[in-house]
């Protein structure tokens, strides 16, 4: 199916573990995003990536890590789960603005809740 | 980049019409405003984007001033569909960066 993906919707792990997010769009979007939101809270940008192999901090990149091996895969590691990440994560992708300014709508995926015990 | 502020909540009635508007003091020559609807359990989505003077979509209208230090979002008729939260982003379009910044948002909530 055309879209983006994230896996699993649902996780618990324990504090100290490595996990994983996954994240997978079909349109072959330059951009890609991972965000997480808070009980209460905006959404806050961790890191996004304007093509494969080019990735950089957003807002809060502590604790996380992220690859992009493939255009269309973002997987977001957390390398040592804290429970102040205990969160619902957003992936996003969207088209690359060029030179014209055209409109770079962002397209989410549906989350992943994450709860640290 | 430009920051944002906008109200943290409002309330309407169904078949107002609702206008939210955002501040962003230090907007740049090349940003753009864009305004996302956020569901409770679901990720944000796209409403509207625009430059400046008015921008209209099937779903809102986007009126932005000459000196385009603040943008109001405008939802005719609002339904209880419409209770969300809805940000607005100023961002740069058109350049090396794609950074998406979220604010905090603002609650709308419609009341029957």
């Amino acid at each position: 199916d055309a879209g983006i993906t994230q896996s699993p919707r649902y996780k618990i792990t324990e504090t100290g573990r490595q996990v994983t997010l996954m994240c997978h769009q079909t349109w072959s979007h330059s951009y890609m995003f991972w965000y997480r939101q808070d009980l209460g809270h905006g959404l806050r940008l961790i890191y996004y990536s304007a093509a494969a192999d080019i990735t950089d901090k957003g807002e809060v990149p502590d604790g996380y890590v992220v690859s992009r091996s493939k255009t269309e895969n973002f997987p977001l590691t957390l390398e040592s789960a804290t429970r102040s990440q205990t969160s619902v994560y957003f992936c996003a992708s969207s088209e690359s603005p060029g030179t014209l300014g055209l409109n770079t709508e962002a397209f989410f995926g549906q989350g992943t809740r994450l709860t640290v015990v | 980049l430009a920051k944002t502020t906008q109200p943290i909540s409002m309330d309407s009635y169904e078949g107002q019409e609702v206008n939210i508007t955002c501040s962003h003091n230090n907007i740049a020559t090349n940003d753009y405003i864009t305004w996302y609807q956020q569901f409770p359990s679901q990720g944000p989505r796209f409403i509207i984007q625009g430059y400046k003077t008015k921008v209209t979509n099937e779903v809102a209208s986007l009126f932005i001033p000459a000196d385009r230090k603040s943008s109001t979002l405008s939802l005719p008729r609002v339904s209880l569909s419409d209770t969300a939260v809805y940000y607005c982003l100023v961002g740069l379009y058109g350049g090396a960066t794609n950074k998406l910044i979220f604010g905090t948002g603002t609650l709308l909530a419609v009341q029957p």
